[in-house]
């Protein structure tokens, strides 16, 4: 069955302090794709990046960055600088087959000014 | 609209009632998702929309759960004789396509069986 563990349950930082937030997932498929969303207090589900299983590269957007290791099945998820806007929850999730999404828990953080 | 549109945002209804939570997607967008947001269950896929008919159901907890999507776009999600465990966050996203890569959620209904 497929499955994504966000361990973390919550996470607080200092602002500017780096924080990596992880996930792990299983998966029989060889073609699936890796998800996070931030979920800001508002409520919505906001898109932050996909990964496709046949791209391990790294990825760096601003001050975020994705670090997906097949050889681990992680998708661990870094904020570089961390800023107050950035408290929210984070969610990991796997597209499975029949185009659901499995989510994680997903990790709390909070960023302290 | 510029976004997914949910409606109502909160709503609270007392045991044993009929509620409808409604859900407009973004314009053109083919897909259509329901999913549960409840503490201790996390996100539960519920329903998923191909235009107005639903290949998996697989996730509608029981036969009280029941949703239609009509025109290609407007969603109603209904829930029969409430259960306080039916009490949650009910989130709707759309996709331009079926297969999700990029869903786009609304703000969803929070509903609480009292």
């Amino acid at each position: 069955a497929q499955k994504v563990t966000q361990a973390q349950t919550e996470i607080s930082v200092v602002e500017k302090e780096d924080v990596t937030l992880d996930c792990v997932y299983e998966t029989r498929d060889t073609t699936y794709y890796l998800f996070w969303y931030k979920q800001p207090p508002s409520g919505e589900l906001v898109f932050l990046i996909r990964r496709n299983s046949f791209d391990e590269q790294n990825e760096i957007s601003g001050r975020y960055s994705w670090n997906f290791q097949k050889s681990t099945s992680s998708f661990n998820f870094t904020i570089t600088a961390s800023q107050v806007v950035d408290s929210a929850v984070y969610f990991c999730a796997l597209l499975e087959y029949g185009n659901k999404l499995v989510f994680g828990a997903g990790t709390i953080l909070r960023v302290k000014s | 609209g510029a976004g997914v549109s949910q409606s109502p945002s909160n709503k609270v209804t007392e045991k044993g009632k009929d509620v409808e939570l409604r859900c407009d997607p973004i314009s053109g967008h083919t897909a259509l998702y329901w999913y549960r947001q409840s503490l201790g269950q996390g996100l539960e896929f519920l329903i998923y929309f191909q235009g107005n008919s639903a290949p998996d159901k697989s996730g509608l907890p029981s036969d009280r759960f029941s949703a239609e999507r009509t025109g290609g776009s407007v969603s109603t999600l209904t829930i029969q004789r409430t259960q306080q465990e039916d009490s949650a966050v009910y989130l709707c996203a759309s996709a331009l396509y079926a297969d999700q890569l990029e869903a786009f959620f609304g703000q969803g209904t929070r509903l609480t069986v009292v």
